[in-house]
């Protein structure tokens, strides 16, 4: 049991570019959260998934977002003509159940 | 007012002092409630979690839970200068009665102890 991993640690892209994020879960979690946190402010919850469904989507996650869980698994998030606002760091969490659970090391997204 | 409000910082200590972090929240219904521990450059960390009301104590880190006055807090004893990070408030609230462990997280205090 390595954590919950993340890939890339670092992605600079240009405006108007898509990108994809993938998260490996620590592995029989069935719950998955993306969170995005932009400097000097906490995470914001973008979507939850229970096993391979995506049961909660937060308004921040507009239609340029998409999230996937296929088989239950891995999770990936895309990012779709991707604005200088989309600048931040995305983290992925995994939990068993709820009683608090336990980031990746984040994704450094930077649109430039 | 926002879902979840800490005290404004940054809060500096000296070393071998009691840091207090407080946070307040909206929601009544809320159940759950977590302190991360962020260092600059890296993702949050886990370090207390609280359910019912009163303190609850982990080595040198006590977390306190009063539900009627909507308030949670952080004091750390015998502070570190490796303690000096930013500490986000976590709360699971129950809006429309399906949170899924959704956390609403406060904007963080930041903590320097100093030498």
């Amino acid at each position: 049991d390595t954590g919950v991993s993340q890939d890339p640690r670092h992605k600079i892209t240009k405006r108007g570019q898509n990108v994809t994020f993938r998260c490996d879960p620590i592995s029989e979690h069935n719950r998955l959260y993306w969170y995005r946190q932009t400097l000097g402010q906490g995470p914001e919850f973008l979507t939850y998934f229970q096993n391979e469904a995506q049961l909660e989507k937060s308004r921040l996650l507009s239609d340029r977002f998409s999230a996937e869980r296929p088989k239950g698994s891995f999770s990936t998030l895309e990012i779709q003509r991707t604005e200088q606002g989309d600048s931040a760091m995305y983290l992925c969490a995994s939990s068993p159940s709820f009683t608090g659970y336990t980031f990746g090391s984040g994704t450094r997204l930077t649109v430039v | 007012q926002k879902e979840v409000e800490q005290n404004s910082g940054p809060l500096s200590v000296p070393e071998g002092a009691i840091a207090s972090l407080n946070c307040t929240y909206s929601d009544r219904g809320s159940q759950s409630f977590f302190w991360y521990r962020q260092y600059s450059g890296k993702s949050p960390e886990l370090i207390m979690s609280i359910y019912s009301n009163g303190d609850k104590e982990d080595g040198r880190f006590t977390a306190q839970l009063n539900k009627a006055s909507q308030y949670v807090s952080l004091l750390i004893r015998d502070s570190q200068p490796s303690d000096s990070a930013t500490y986000l408030c976590a709360v699971n609230s129950n809006a429309g009665g399906t949170s899924y462990g959704k956390l609403t997280f406060g904007q963080g205090t930041i903590l320097t102890v100093h030498p």
